[in-house]
């Protein structure tokens, strides 16, 4: 069955700091790859998706995600984090048949 | 605007007693899904549809049933057979079938707490 592991379960950083999340599923095939987004009392939403092309994908509020599928990651990135970036984010894949599978989730933590 | 509904917002019950979450979605969107959200484990799948009057088990769907009667509605039954209840659900829709690249969209969720 397919599996998603985030590396970090909580990252704590100061505002203009970098960010880097890591993300990395099991499946070897075809797969879709979604970023999701939960800021303290609101629904997920998405920040990212690839399906195909340009492994770099650019979401909303400044951040990418690169896909590298010799290493099974799917990492999220932002040059320059703000307070405003405080939230729990979610990564997810999904192939051909078969549903989402999301990972564990990582907290951020943004000090202003 | 469009979007998925969920209520209530905060849901308390007796253990042994049976409590229906709504989940209602104007988006036209033929599949709907529920998920239980656990600190530390992320989302798992407890039902979802693609279609009306048809629904599938997801990884972790003992104790919990739907019903599909309506395109827009996808209500969530928490059973008296569900070992630990407590949780946080939400409900999603997409545009199309499993597998797609289309995305989920999620309601702002209801927190359940069985004591």
């Amino acid at each position: 069955a397919q599996s998603v592991s985030q590396h970090n379960h909580h990252v704590i950083l100061s505002e203009a700091a970098s960010l880097e999340l890591g993300c990395n599923y099991s499946y070897g095939g075809t797969v879709n790859l979604f970023w999701y987004v939960q800021y303290p009392g609101q629904h997920l939403q998405l920040l990212l998706k690839y399906f195909s092309g340009d492994p770099l994908v650019k979401g909303i509020k400044g951040f990418e995600a690169e896909f590298i599928k010799s290493k099974f990651s799917f990492n999220l990135r932002k040059p320059s984090v703000q307070w405003s970036d405080t939230a729990e984010y979610f990564c997810a894949v999904n192939n051909y048949g078969q549903n989402f599978v999301f990972g564990p989730g990582t907290r951020l933590s943004v000090l202003p | 605007d469009g979007g998925i509904t969920q209520s209530p917002k905060y849901l308390f019950r007796k253990e042994g007693q049976n409590v229906t979450l709504s989940c209602e979605q104007n988006l036209n969107h033929d599949a709907m899904y529920w998920y239980r959200q656990d600190p530390g484990q992320g989302l798992r799948l407890i039902y979802y549809s693609q279609i009306v009057n048809d629904f599938q088990k997801g990884d972790i769907a003992e104790g919990y049933s739907v019903s599909r009667e309506k395109k827009e509605s996808f209500p969530l039954t928490v059973t008296s057979a569900q070992k630990n209840p407590t949780a946080f659900y939400l409900c999603a829709s997409s545009r199309s079938e499993t597998g797609s690249s289309s995305p989920l969209h999620f309601g702002n969720g209801t927190r359940l707490t069985v004591t």
